[in-house]
C-alpha cells in the first residue's frame, strides 16, 4: 500500500512557464512533507519542505503548497528552466524522532527550451 | 558541498561475492542513518534504520542475514551486501540528518549512491 502517491510518472513543460508537480499521501500521521530532485545516478537533494501547520511555503522559483483536508501537496516552479529537468520526488513522514521518509515513484519533468 | 559521502559510486561484482558499501557524515555527528534501495523507474525503498552502537531496524521483507549493517561509529555505516545475487543490482542510497539539528524540520541527506551490478 502506497502511502505516498506521485501519480504522474512524466511532466513536460516549456522553459519560462510553470512545472506543478502534485503528489497525495494516506497517512494521517505525516504532518512534514519535503520534495526532493534526483538526476540518474545520484543521491536526492533536498528542495523545499513544510510542516503541517502552514499551507504554503516559498523559497525562490519554488513554492509548496499544502491542503491537508485533501492530503495533497504539489511543488510549484516558476518559471521553468531548462536545469529543472529531473525526477522529482515527493516525500513525508510523522513527528517522531529520527524517523525515515517515505517517498513517491517520482515524476520526471522535462522543461524544453 | 556534500554532506554524506556514499562509496563505491558503482560496483561490479560476480554473483556469489560481497559487497561492502560505505556512508559518512562529513562535518557533523549522525547516531542515525538510514539505507534506501530503488530499482529503476521505481520509488526508493527504505531498507533499514542504522544506529550507533546498537542493531539495525529492518523493514518488512529485507534479510537481514543479507544485508548486514554496521554502524560503528557517529560518522560511518556501512551496508554489506552478502552472497550477491543478480536480483539483488540496484542503486543502493544513504541518508542521514545532523544529530545537533532537530529531526523533525530538519531534511535527511543524502549520499550519491551506489550503483550495484551482480552478473
Amino acid at each position: 500500500d502506497q502511502q505516498v502517491k506521485q501519480n504522474s510518472p512524466s511532466l513536460s513543460v516549456q522553459e519560462g512557464r510553470i512545472s506543478i508537480l502534485n503528489c497525495d499521501y494516506t497517512n494521517s500521521m505525516f504532518d512534514y512533507f519535503l520534495w526532493y530532485k534526483k538526476y540518474p545516478a545520484e543521491g536526492p537533494t533536498f528542495l523545499i519542505s513544510i510542516s503541517s501547520i502552514k499551507d504554503k511555503n516559498e523559497d525562490g522559483r519554488f513554492t509548496v503548497f499544502l491542503n491537508k483536508s485533501a492530503k495533497h501537496l504539489s511543488l510549484h516552479i516558476v518559471p521553468s528552466q531548462p536545469g529543472d529537468s529531473a525526477v522529482y520526488f515527493c516525500a513525508a513522514r510523522g513527528y517522531s524522532g529520527n524517523t525515515p521518509l517515505v517517498f513517491g515513484k517520482g515524476t520526471r519533468l522535462s522543461v524544453i527550451a | 558541498g556534500a554532506v554524506v559521502s556514499q562509496h563505491p559510486s558503482w560496483v561490479i561484482c560476480k554473483s556469489g561475492t560481497s559487497v561492502k558499501i560505505e556512508c559518512r557524515s562529513l562535518d557533523f555527528q549522525a547516531t542515525t542513518m538510514f539505507w534506501y534501495r530503488q530499482f529503476p523507474k521505481q520509488s526508493l525503498m527504505l531498507m533499514a534504520t542504522s544506529n550507533e552502537g546498537s542493531k539495525a531496524t529492518y523493514e518488512q521483507g529485507v534479510e537481514k542475514d543479507k544485508f548486514l549493517i554496521n554502524h560503528a561509529s557517529l560518522t560511518l555505516s556501512t551496508l554489506t551486501v552478502t552472497s550477491a545475487h543478480p536480483e539483488d543490482s540496484s542503486f543502493y542510497i544513504c541518508s542521514t540528518f545532523s544529530d545537533e539539528i532537530s529531526s523533525y524540520n530538519s531534511p535527511l541527506h543524502f549520499g550519491n549512491g551506489t550503483r550495484l551490478t551482480v552478473t
